[in-house]
This record gives structure tokens, sequence and C-alpha cells, in this order.
């Protein structure tokens, strides 16, 4: 079956636009992660959904948000973009349980580039 | 809040030599451990995991990882290693509380294999 799929790959933005990323879960998932990846910082939880309704943040500001679909598809949006948002911005699914006892699958991607 | 330090950001080994990926982690409360591996330009693969009862852990390609518990470690290893390997490796832990599924990584170790 399809893994997480994410759009798009890659996107060059300037400081100031918005963007919204986009991620597909592997189907029958129900739980949706966000995570950016930098050199500097690793990789930093961003928020959780399931069922629509976002159950955990992690620690950044409200520019970045998110949401998810009745079809689970997620998306993310970064308002006013500041050159420190360069990363790559990972999507993970998980079937909904006991909490991460079940297998996060990570999709490929989203490579954001602010000017 | 959790915390992960592996204490090693790159480590070069020669082919068919044994290799092991230090992770020491901090925690006030139960964890669940995960090795995860990033090839270049690509999304995370989960490596093999620790949720509970035998502390040794294998994946199918090899790897094995040994939860100490006194020593808040799960140092990553592999008996001999191939090209293939060449990838960044992330040690993660995350609560063992019901419904959590935030992940909290370390900042990741490059293993080079040279031929």
């Amino acid at each position: 079956k399809a893994g997480v799929t994410q759009t798009p790959r890659y996107l060059i933005k300037t400081r100031g636009q918005q963007v919204t990323l986009s991620c597909s879960p592997i189907s029958g998932h129900r739980s949706v992660s966000w995570y950016q990846q930098t050199p500097g910082q690793g990789l930093q939880f961003l928020f959780e959904y399931f069922s629509e309704t976002q159950r955990n943040k992690g620690n950044f500001p409200g520019r970045f948000s998110g949401r998810q679909f009745s079809n689970s598809r997620s998306e993310m949006n970064v308002s006013t973009l500041e050159l420190g948002d360069s990363a790559l911005y990972l999507c993970a699914s998980s079937l909904p349980g006991t909490g991460v006892g079940n297998t996060i699958y990570f999709g490929e991607g989203s490579w954001l580039t602010v000017v | 809040a959790q915390s992960v330090t592996q204490l090693d950001s790159q480590v070069p080994v020669f082919e068919e030599a044994p290799v092991e990926l230090r992770c020491n982690y901090s925690s006030s409360v139960s964890v669940y451990l995960f090795w995860y591996v990033q090839y270049p330009n690509q999304g995370l693969q989960l490596l093999l995991k620790y949720l509970s009862g035998s502390t040794l852990v294998k994946s199918i390609n090899g790897f094995e990882a040994e939860f100490n518990k006194s020593q808040t470690s799960f140092h990553l290893r592999k008996p001999s290693v191939h090209i293939s390997d060449t990838a960044e490796y992330f040690c993660a832990v995350s609560p063992t509380g019901a419904g959590s599924y935030q992940l909290t990584f370390g900042k990741g170790t490059k293993l080079s294999v040279i031929p």
C-alpha cells in the first residue's frame, strides 16, 4: 500500500510569504504528526492531529499551524516566513491506539527554502 | 520532558568492521525507545524499537540495540557493516502514556562506511 505522501517535495518562498504543505497518511492511519528538521536544531516536533483535533503541540510560534481533514489528510501552514524556517518538513502517520507504541511512518518530506 | 544525546555526530568505519552508535536519554517518565535511519534526500525509516520485554531488539538487516535502564542508554550495534549502511541514524524516545505520539530525537549520527 502507498506510504505517507507529502507535497510539494521542494519549494522556494520569499521572506514574509506564507506556505502550505500537504500530507496524505497511509490508508487507515488517523494520527498525523509533523516535524521540522534543520542542521542546527535537528528534528523537532511541531504538532500531532487525530480525528481532526490537535492533540499535541511542540514549542513553535503561532506562525506554524496545521489542520486535519475528515479523510485524515493534513496540512501545515507557516505564515510570515523567516529565513530560519528553511528546513525539511516531515509528516508522519500512525494507527490510533495506545500511543507511539504503534509504528510511526514518515514521508519523504517537503524541502522549504526561504530566500 | 525528555532529552536524547547521541554522543557521536560522525562515525567513519571500514566495510565489514563492527560499529556502535551511542544513545543516552533522560526522562522523568517511562519511555519507548527507537532508532530511525535516514538515507540522503529521504525521510526517516524505523530501524528498530524497544517497547517492553526483552531488552535486546534486532532489525531485519543485522542491527541490534540493547536497552539499559540503569545507564539510560540504547546503543545501536552491527557486527559487520556494508557500504549500503551509510546513512544518518537517529535515536528517539517517547513517553509510554496512552495517546502520546510525540517523538524526541537526538541530533543524529552520520555513519560513513569506507570501502
